[in-house]
């Protein structure tokens, strides 16, 4: 059954430096997202894209943030500097249309900022 | 920012026992609400959408919506050990955002 996918699973980083977080959603899917979840805290949208543009971005998704999707089939989410508070656990999730649609999480990258 | 409340629990059951999960939500427009299961550092894994009122059943899993209510609920029959996670309801937004609720603790005891 096909599967999102995502690398590294763990990151740890200094504070200030880049990271960049790598997605390959499920190949027909055409919506791709990324969401957020704090240690013990709620699984929390940060940006959705389709047809190579950002359709939507929550608050969180600050100028810190962005995203690309630099071929056919990877997905990555680029945070230029950062923050201590950065520290979590980023899901990257795919759906074939938007609506209605089922998102299928890939199983995430903890990413801890020392 | 629209709400989905679950109350965090832990609800614990019995193995074999029926457990029953609530979830409330805020935006009466919502049209799509799914029900994601999460061990502990994985990530959500969907067991039941819903976008109707009355129930879906799939499996030991049933799911019910009372749009009326603003109230989503997800039963788990002849709960087994391995149904221990904490139990996500999302619901969708305008476009194509999940507001997810904190979750429900759910503990089947052998």
């Amino acid at each position: 059954e096909p599967e999102v996918t995502q690398t590294p699973s763990h990151q740890v980083t200094q504070m200030g430096q880049e990271v960049i977080l790598r997605c390959v959603p499920i190949s027909n899917h055409l919506y791709f997202y990324w969401y957020r979840q704090i240690l013990g805290q709620k699984v929390e949208f940060l940006v959705s894209f389709y047809n190579n543009e950002i359709s939507e971005k929550s608050e969180i998704f600050d100028d810190q943030f962005s995203v690309e999707r630099p071929d056919g089939s990877n997905f990555t989410l680029k945070i230029r500097s950062t923050k201590l508070e950065d520290s979590a656990m980023y899901f990257c999730a795919s759906t074939a249309r938007g609506l209605a649609e089922t998102q299928y999480f890939g199983p995430g990258t903890r990413l801890l900022v020392l | 920012q629209k709400e989905v409340e679950q109350n965090s629990g832990p609800l614990s059951v019995p193995e074999g026992a029926i457990a029953s999960l609530n979830c409330t939500y805020s935006d009466r427009g919502s049209q799509s609400f799914f029900w994601y299961r999460q061990y502990s550092g994985k990530s959500p894994e969907l067991i039941m959408s819903i976008y109707s009122n009355g129930d879906k059943e799939d499996g030991r899993f049933t799911a019910q919506l009372n749009k009326a209510s603003q109230y989503v609920s997800l039963l788990i029959r002849d709960s087994q050990p391995s149904d221990s996670a904490t139990y996500l309801c999302a619901v969708k937004e305008y476009g194509n955002k999940l507001v997810f609720g904190a979750g429900t603790i759910l503990r089947v005891k052998s």
